[in-house]
């Protein structure tokens, strides 16, 4: 079965880095466009962004370009999201997503559980 | 940028009644949206995609149709295990990827 599992989320204060991981099983990895979706505390979901199947193209939030980036090890099964210059607004949780078009131009048919980001001094 | 708006933002529901749930798209977006359900504590899940092809595994009480600019989620007779917030998502469409604010159906 489809599994996306999460991880690497924190506390860290602002203006510092972080880098999360969902690893994928259960499916052809490198077919799938893969997205990072946040939620932050008591809010809706915001998409953040997303990544081609081979890797080749990102596209990002305006909240996050430039600050963060997106990538993938398809040898790995993972998908990753470097986060840097963290402000207290980018406080969520963050899931990943699969999308069934290899372009990531799809909706998203299977997410993991989520990672807790708290940036905070 | 195309601007997604769910109405109501509360919906107050008994169970067993019908629920109806409104998607409104800034512009044209054809068929290409998605129905999530968000249950407390969870990740969401989709129910509905092209509109109105429910996912795998979905129950036949939720059906969504409308096209180009205006959606709906329909509940026939809501169950408990219903009550939760739903989103709408225009896809296809490169990035920014909108959702709609939600929408809460809670118990009445």
């Amino acid at each position: 079965q489809v599994q996306l599992v999460e991880s690497g989320g924190g506390v860290v204060p602002p203006g510092r880095s972080l880098r999360l991981s969902c690893e994928a099983s259960g499916f052809v990895f490198s077919s799938c466009g893969m997205h990072w979706v946040r939620q932050a505390p008591g809010k809706g979901l915001e998409w953040v962004a997303v990544i081609w199947y081979d890797g080749n193209t990102g596209s990002y939030a305006d909240s996050v370009k430039g600050r963060f980036t997106i990538s993938r090890d398809n040898s790995k099964n993972t998908v990753y999201l470097q986060m840097n210059s963290l402000r207290a607004e980018d406080t969520a949780v963050y899931y990943c997503a699969r999308d069934p078009d290899d372009y990531g131009d799809s909706f998203y048919d299977y997410w993991g559980q989520g990672t807790l980001v708290t940036v905070s001094s | 940028e195309i601007v997604m708006t769910q109405s109501p933002d509360t919906l107050s529901v008994s169970p067993g009644e019908r629920a109806t749930l409104s998607c409104r798209a800034s512009q044209s977006i054809g068929t290409y949206l998605a129905w999530y359900q968000q249950k407390p504590g969870q990740a969401p899940r989709l129910l509905i995609s092209g509109a109105s092809s429910r996912a795998t595994g979905v129950p036949a009480r939720f059906s969504g149709s409308g096209s180009g600019t205006d959606f709906t989620l329909t509940i026939s007779s809501l169950q408990f295990e219903d009550f939760a917030v739903y989103y709408c998502q225009h896809y296809n469409n490169w990035p920014p990827r909108p959702f709609g604010q939600g929408t809460k159906v809670e118990v009445k």
